[in-house]
């Protein structure tokens, strides 16, 4: 089946520690995403990246990095700077037309706790 | 930078009946993207319907449909003879057609509840 696969999907980190969540995808998409998501807000893009080896920062990228050596993974880590690190992480993937419409699957997401 | 502004944190309509959730945006483009996503208690992001800003008529999905009215920046959804299935919270989002694969820009959602 091809997705998008998040793990784990629930994730307790002490405080002042960084943190990797997974996000993979086989769909053979370009382009892939962060967002997080609190209580009684929409969805805020943390970063971005459109081909491998390239990202691109979010409106709300502050305490957090990303890679993307691979096209399936874009791994985030939440390091020690993000001030309010508890939320709920969804990663998303399209494909990467020139210009236009590219519907954005979603993964079902990762809640980060910190302890 | 584009907004997306959704006024009502909470809906709650009669099974069978039809529900009508408000959005509007401010964004400086001509051609972008709108769309309805859904998330059901499982937290999973599910795509409803889109609309592209270029075109007059508005998009219908089965018992979805929109009004989409681009000189007043607006976008709403119509949920006819609603399920107990559409539950869920809805939140209305933009997409820049022109940036190739940005990331969306959402509204924070509205909260439907379906009273049986």
């Amino acid at each position: 089946d091809g997705g998008i696969t998040q793990s784990p999907k629930y994730l307790f980190r002490k405080e002042g520690q960084n943190v990797t969540l997974s996000c993979e995808q086989n769909l053979n998409h370009d382009a892939m995403y962060w967002y997080r998501q609190d209580p009684g807000q929409g969805l805020r893009l943390i970063y971005y990246s459109q081909i491998v080896n390239d990202f691109q920062k979010g409106d709300i990228a502050e305490g957090y990095s990303v890679s993307r050596e691979k096209k399936e993974s874009f791994p985030l880590t939440v390091t020690s700077a993000q001030k309010n690190p508890t939320a709920f992480y969804l990663c998303a993937s399209s494909i990467r037309p020139p210009a236009g419409y590219n519907e954005q699957f979603f993964g079902p997401g990762t809640r980060l706790t910190v302890l | 930078a584009q907004t997306v502004t959704q006024s009502q944190p909470e809906m709650s309509v009669q099974e069978a009946e039809t529900v009508t959730l408000s959005c509007t945006y401010d964004t400086s483009e001509s051609d972008y993207y709108l769309f309805w996503y859904k998330q059901p208690p499982s937290r999973q992001m599910i795509l409803v319907i889109r609309q592209e800003a270029y075109k007059q008529q508005n998009a219908t999905e089965n018992r979805f449909s929109v009004n989409f009215q681009k000189a007043a920046k607006s976008f709403s959804l119509k949920i006819s003879d609603s399920q107990l299935g559409d539950a869920a919270m809805y939140f209305c989002a933009y997409l820049y057609s022109g940036g190739g694969a940005d990331g969306l820009t959402f509204g924070k959602g509205t909260h439907l509840i379906i009273q049986p």
